[in-house]
């Protein structure tokens, strides 16, 4: 079965840095986009960031522009979100999910458990 | 930016009661517009998508409707399994979502 498996998380100081994978199982991983999302304490979901099948296309939202970037290992089915000059507004739940589609551009059709950052001194 | 207006926050029902959660865009999605139920600790479970397209192996009791940028969620006869978080996501310009709608038991 489809599996998004995060890791990568923990207690990192503000301006520090941090990378979350995302292990992909139980389908084709090199046909889907990659997205990530996350969780702040008492927030709604907000998108991040999204890599679509082969990389060739990124984006990311504009609350972490410049300093997260996205990428993925097709040969090790794994995404990866790096994290730059951490804030303690980063902290939140970070999901992956798989779009419906390689491009990147429909609805997120499974999700991860997600991973707890928290920035913090 | 499209911005997602949820409500309401917090819903107490009790098991059998209908139950219909709302979702308002700042602007017309085009019906890209998808839902999803959330447990803690688990991951995210797709429910509908295109506004009322049931996600294969998803009971009949949950159903999406509206469209332009007005949509419901509804549960017509809440189940136990069925007290969770709801949110919604438009999909129609890059990706935002509702803030989320507690189900908890009356």
């Amino acid at each position: 079965q489809v599996q998004l498996v995060e890791s990568g998380g923990g207690v990192v100081q503000p301006g520090r840095s941090l990378r979350l994978s995302c292990a992909a199982s139980g389908f084709s991983f090199s046909n889907y986009a990659i997205h990530w999302a996350r969780q702040a304490p008492g927030k709604g979901l907000e998108w991040v960031a999204v890599i679509s099948h082969d990389g060739s296309y990124k984006h990311n939202a504009d609350s972490v522009k410049g300093r997260v970037a996205i990428s993925r290992d097709n040969a090790k089915n794994t995404v990866y979100l790096q994290m730059n000059s951490l804030r303690p507004e980063d902290t939140a739940i970070y999901y992956c999910a798989r779009d419906l589609v390689s491009s990147g551009g429909f609805y997120f059709d499974y999700w991860g458990q997600g991973i707890l950052v928290t920035i913090s001194s | 930016d499209i911005q997602m207006t949820q409500s309401p926050s917090i819903l107490s029902a009790s098991v059998g009661d209908r139950v219909s959660i709302t979702c308002r865009a700042s602007h017309d999605l085009n019906n890209y517009l998808a839902w999803y139920q959330h447990k803690p600790g688990k991951a995210p479970k797709l429910l509908i998508y295109k506004a009322s397209t049931l996600e294969t192996g998803v009971p009949s009791r949950f159903s999406g409707s509206g469209s332009g940028t007005e949509f419901t969620l509804t549960i017509s006869s809440l189940q136990p399994d069925d007290f969770a978080t709801y949110f919604c996501q438009q999909y129609n310009t890059y990706w935002t979502f509702g803030q989320g709608t507690t189900v908890d038991i009356k």
